[in-house]
């Protein structure tokens, strides 16, 4: 079955730690994206991808970074930098960026500190 | 930059009632309207979704209609079963920046047997 793979499904961070979050596709996806979601909230954007080998950021990339190396892959690596990572972290992918395509999600990473 | 709005923010209903969700959203030139609904701990999976060159779209109990002069777009749930309780959220792509969707803030729905 094709999807969105992200792992793990809960996180604990300690202290001046980073790390990183894994999310894979088998949808031959050009687009990829990170979102945050808080308690009750909507989704805000980390960053996103529109093609392998490009990134750019989103409204809120600071304290977070990311890579795009294989079409399938996108981590997401949450820095010391980033105070408040507390979260459900959630991976999108979309077949293309132009247009009108709908963004498929996984089903998400929990993220608390320790 | 686009700018959606979605009201209610909760919305208790009885099982066999409808639900409705309305979104208003800034950018006339916005051609894309997803609807999502996210179930605890999972994320969001799309439920339907409606384009600006039709006004409305239905699939078995679940329905949009587009408003494009008015610029909102609402998602209707008939006959509502316990299984219908989540989050929903709608969704437009700002013309600036079409893969960027603009989300709104989420509907809690709650059908009561």
């Amino acid at each position: 079955d094709g999807g969105i793979t992200q792992s793990p499904k809960y996180l604990f961070r300690k202290e001046g730690q980073n790390v990183t979050l894994s999310c894979e596709q088998n949808l031959n996806h050009d687009a990829m994206y990170w979102y945050r979601q808080d308690p009750g909230q909507g989704l805000r954007l980390i960053y996103y991808s529109q093609i392998v080998n490009d990134f750019q950021k989103g409204d809120i990339a600071e304290g977070y970074s990311v890579s795009r190396e294989k079409k399938e892959s996108f981590p997401l690596t949450v820095t010391s930098a980033q105070k408040n990572p507390t979260a459900f972290y959630l991976c999108a992918s979309s077949i293309a960026w132009e247009g009108n395509q709908p963004q498929h999600f996984g089903d998400g990473t929990r993220l608390s500190i320790l | 930059g686009e700018n959606v709005e979605q009201h209610p923010s909760t919305l208790s209903v009885q099982e066999g009632d409808s639900a409705v969700i309305k979104c208003t959203y800034s950018d006339s030139a916005s051609n894309y309207f997803p609807w999502y609904k996210q179930e605890l701990g999972k994320g969001p999976q799309l439920i339907i979704d409606i384009r600006s060159n039709v006004g409305e779209k239905k699939d078995q109990r679940i329905a949009v209609t587009l408003n494009k002069t008015a610029k909102h777009f609402s998602l209707h749930i008939t006959e509502t079963q316990p299984e219908d309780s989540a989050v929903y959220f709608c969704a437009a792509n700002p013309t600036d920046s079409w893969g960027k969707f603009q989300f709104g803030a989420g509907t809690q729905v709650v059908v009561t047997p």
